[in-house]
C-alpha cells in the first residue's frame, strides 16, 4: 500500500497565488520528510526538507508545514510563478536509506 | 544532475530478454539507489547500495538484481524483462553522513514489448 499519500493529483494556480500540496503518512518511524521538484524529462531535485522536531521550515517562497500528531505535512509555494510549473513529490524516510514517495502533484501556474 | 549519468537513456526491448542499466557517478558518493517512476505510483525504490559490494532490497525488488563492483558504478539488471517493467528508471546518489540528501540522474526510459 502507498506509504505516503499525496493530494491533489493536479493543481492550477494563478500567477502570484499560493499553491498548497498535502501529504499524509502512517509510519511513525519516518524521521525525514523531503519535497522534490521535477521538470519534464529531468530527474527529481530536492526542493526543501523537514524533520519531525520542527513544525515549519521556510526557504524563500517555499514552506513546509508539519503536523506530527496528524501525521501530515504540506508544501506551500507563495507568490507562485509560471517557472514553478512542475511535478512535486513528497517523500518520507527512516534510517536515511528507505525512501517512500507520494504519487506526485502536477502544478500549473497560469500567467 | 550532480555528476550522474545513466545509460542508455532510452531502450526498447522484448519480453524475456535480459536488460542492464548503468548508473555512473563522479561525486565519489557512498550511497546509490535505483528507482522506477510510474504514473499513479510516484517513485519506488528498487534496490540501493551502501558501499562497494553492499546492496539491499527496496520496496519493489522482485525481478531486479543489482551489482556494485566500483564506487562509481551501480548496475541494474532485469534478468528476463516483462511488460510490467516498462517504466522510467532513475538512479540517485547520496553521501555518507548526508545520505538523506539524494541527487537524481536524468533517467532511462525503458519500453518492454
Amino acid at each position: 500500500q502507498q506509504q505516503v499519500k499525496q493530494s491533489p493529483q493536479s493543481l492550477i494556480v494563478q500567477k502570484g497565488g499560493i499553491s498548497i500540496i498535502n501529504c499524509a503518512y502512517e509510519n511513525t518511524a519516518f524521521d525525514y520528510f523531503p519535497w522534490y521538484q521535477q521538470f519534464p524529462g529531468k530527474g527529481p531535485a530536492l526542493l526543501i526538507a523537514i524533520r519531525p522536531d520542527v513544525s515549519e521550515k521556510k526557504e524563500g517562497r517555499f514552506t513546509i508545514s508539519f503536523n506530527k500528531s496528524a501525521k501530515q505535512f504540506s508544501l506551500h509555494i507563495m507568490d507562485s510563478q509560471p517557472g514553478d510549473s512542475a511535478t512535486y513529490f513528497c517523500a518520507a524516510s527512516y534510517a536515511g536509506n528507505q525512501f517512500y514517495f507520494g504519487t506526485g502533484t502536477s502544478l500549473t501556474v497560469i500567467p | 544532475d550532480a555528476g550522474i549519468t545513466q545509460s542508455p537513456r532510452h531502450k526498447v526491448t522484448e519480453t524475456g530478454t535480459p536488460v542492464t542499466l548503468r548508473c555512473h557517478q563522479t561525486e565519489n558518493h557512498r550511497y546509490m539507489y535505483w528507482y522506477r517512476q510510474d504514473p499513479g505510483h510516484g517513485l519506488r525504490l528498487i534496490h540501493y547500495s551502501y558501499g562497494v559490494k553492499d546492496t539491499d532490497k527496496g520496496e519493489v525488488s522482485d525481478g531486479y538484481s543489482v551489482s556494485r563492483s566500483k564506487t562509481e558504478d551501480f548496475l541494474l539488471t532485469l534478468e528476463s524483462a516483462t511488460s510490467s517493467q516498462t517504466s522510467v528508471y532513475f538512479c540517485a546518489i547520496s553521501d555518507f553522513g548526508r545520505q538523506e540528501t539524494q541527487y537524481f540522474g536524468p533517467g532511462t526510459r525503458l519500453l518492454v514489448l
